[in-house]
């Protein structure tokens, strides 16, 4: 659940277009995932989450799906715009000890191109 | 809610000095996080609470770190002596342990050790 990161993966996107973010996660017995993004000089931001006992769910402009089976998940961002640049998270939650435990992983760095 | 708050915002030390982080969580939540982020290690959770109370703090790199909550709204994040490693942008986050696991994150304090 750690996350390393010596070079922050990247995905360039056109501006209109749709983006898909993936993340890999470790814990299978995680059983809620949350994706974040995070602007220059702040601190993430909730943007989604699902249930382990979900495999899709919609927000506005965003889809988060989830395969257990191969402990995948993603993010769809429809008709990206350049205020969607950013770094995103997935965070893995999982029951530690009186409380929730958020690890997250590595990111992914979203540049949108006017 | 003025969301979560955390000082300084930016805090420069020589090495071998104490540095002190600050947190103001959300009112009403119950678990607090430290988070350390870096270019090579990303997002690394140091130490939790809830209900003021450390849960699990295997995160915590060194003896040299140590976090206090001694109520409910504040915490403390101790470095003492400081290192140059120790340089990296440092988050508070909040939740409240019954949900879902959500956290909402403080702008962070980016410390710098020379």
């Amino acid at each position: 659940g750690e996350s390393v990161g010596l070079h922050l993966p990247t995905l360039s996107v056109q501006e209109g277009d749709n983006s898909i973010i993936n993340c890999a996660y470790s814990n299978s017995a995680s059983d809620y995932f949350i994706w974040y993004k995070q602007e220059s000089g702040k601190g993430p931001q909730f943007i989604i989450d699902i249930r382990s006992n979900m495999d899709k769910r919609q927000g506005q402009r965003v889809t988060v799906l989830l395969n257990k089976t191969v402990k995948h998940l993603s993010l769809q961002i429809a008709a990206t715009q350049p205020g969607d640049s950013a770094v995103y998270f997935c965070a893995e939650c999982y029951y530690g000890g009186a409380t929730n435990k958020l690890i997250f992983g590595t990111g992914t760095l979203l540049a949108v191109q006017p | 809610d003025a969301g979560v708050i955390q000082s300084p915002r930016h805090e420069v030390t020589e090495m071998g000095q104490e540095v002190t982080l600050r947190c103001k969580p959300i009112s009403g939540h119950n678990s607090l996080f430290w988070y350390r982020q870096t270019m090579m290690r990303g997002l690394e959770l140091l130490i939790y609470f809830n209900n003021n109370v450390p849960i699990d703090d295997s995160g915590m790199p060194e003896d040299r770190f140590s976090a206090k909550m001694p109520n409910a709204s504040f915490s403390t994040l101790k470095i003492q002596p400081s290192e140059p490693r120790d340089s990296a942008v440092y988050f508070c986050a909040s939740s409240l342990a019954e949900g879902g696991g959500e956290a909402f994150f403080g702008q962070g304090t980016r410390l710098t050790v020379v």
